[in-house]
């Protein structure tokens, strides 16, 4: 079936270190695949986003890294950051026309000073 | 720009009350979703509106659950008979065709 799983629950950094989040993913056929970003009582935040047809995307700080081949995408962090202390989602978009995202059950990242 | 926007906030109701959650979604963004997000989980999507064709209510969860989306904008999404399970956080996301979805802050449902 569809699923999107996460390989930690909870990811403990220390401020300067980089961070990797990482995120199996089931459905062969999905084209698009998401990050983002939730803080305690917000809604969820748009970090960055990949299509099936690359295998690594940078933004500022953050690098979306995708392995086809084993259904693996990671969340890159560098120089982490009080800040980037939240809950972090991966979601994976089916394909075949279905807009409609499906989400791994988060990883918390916790940046200690 | 605005954001997408949901009311109430915060709803406390009583169980076989009906409520109703309001989404505004992006200016000018033509799909619109809605999902569902339990304590400490990830967000199950609800139902999916594009345009003016027909909405992907796939999941729903039971017949309670229904949507609508008036002039191609807003959406009410409208619970009935509440029961206790329904407690979670019910967000809404817009975005344009086949581009990136952008969240709401949601609105906070408990079910007495």
């Amino acid at each position: 079936g569809e699923s999107v799983g996460l390989h930690l629950p909870t990811l403990s950094v220390q401020e300067g270190d980089n961070s990797i989040i990482n995120c199996a993913y089931s459905n062969s056929a999905s084209d698009y695949f998401i990050w983002y970003k939730q803080e305690s009582g917000k809604g969820p935040q748009f970090i960055i986003d990949i299509r099936s047809n690359m295998d690594k995307r940078q933004g500022q700080r953050v690098t979306v890294l995708l392995n086809k081949t084993v259904k693996h995408l990671s969340l890159q962090i560098a120089a982490t950051q009080p800040g980037d202390s939240a809950v972090y989602f991966c979601a994976e978009r089916p394909g075949g026309g279905y807009n409609k995202l499906i989400f791994g059950a988060g990883t918390r990242l916790a940046v200690h000073p | 720009g605005a954001g997408v926007s949901q009311s109430p906030s915060n709803k406390v109701t009583e169980k076989g009350k009906d409520v109703e959650l309001r989404c505004d979604p992006i200016s000018g963004h033509t799909a619109l979703y809605w999902y569902r997000q339990s304590l400490g989980q990830g967000l199950e999507f609800l139902i999916y509106f594009q345009g003016n064709s027909a909405p992907d209510k796939s999941g729903l969860p039971s017949d309670r659950f229904s949507a609508e989306r008036t002039g191609g904008s807003v959406s009410t999404l409208t619970i009935q008979r509440t029961q206790q399970e329904d407690s979670a956080v019910y967000l809404c996301a817009s975005s344009s065709v086949q581009e990136t979805q952008y969240f709401g802050p949601g609105t906070r449902l408990l079910v007495l």
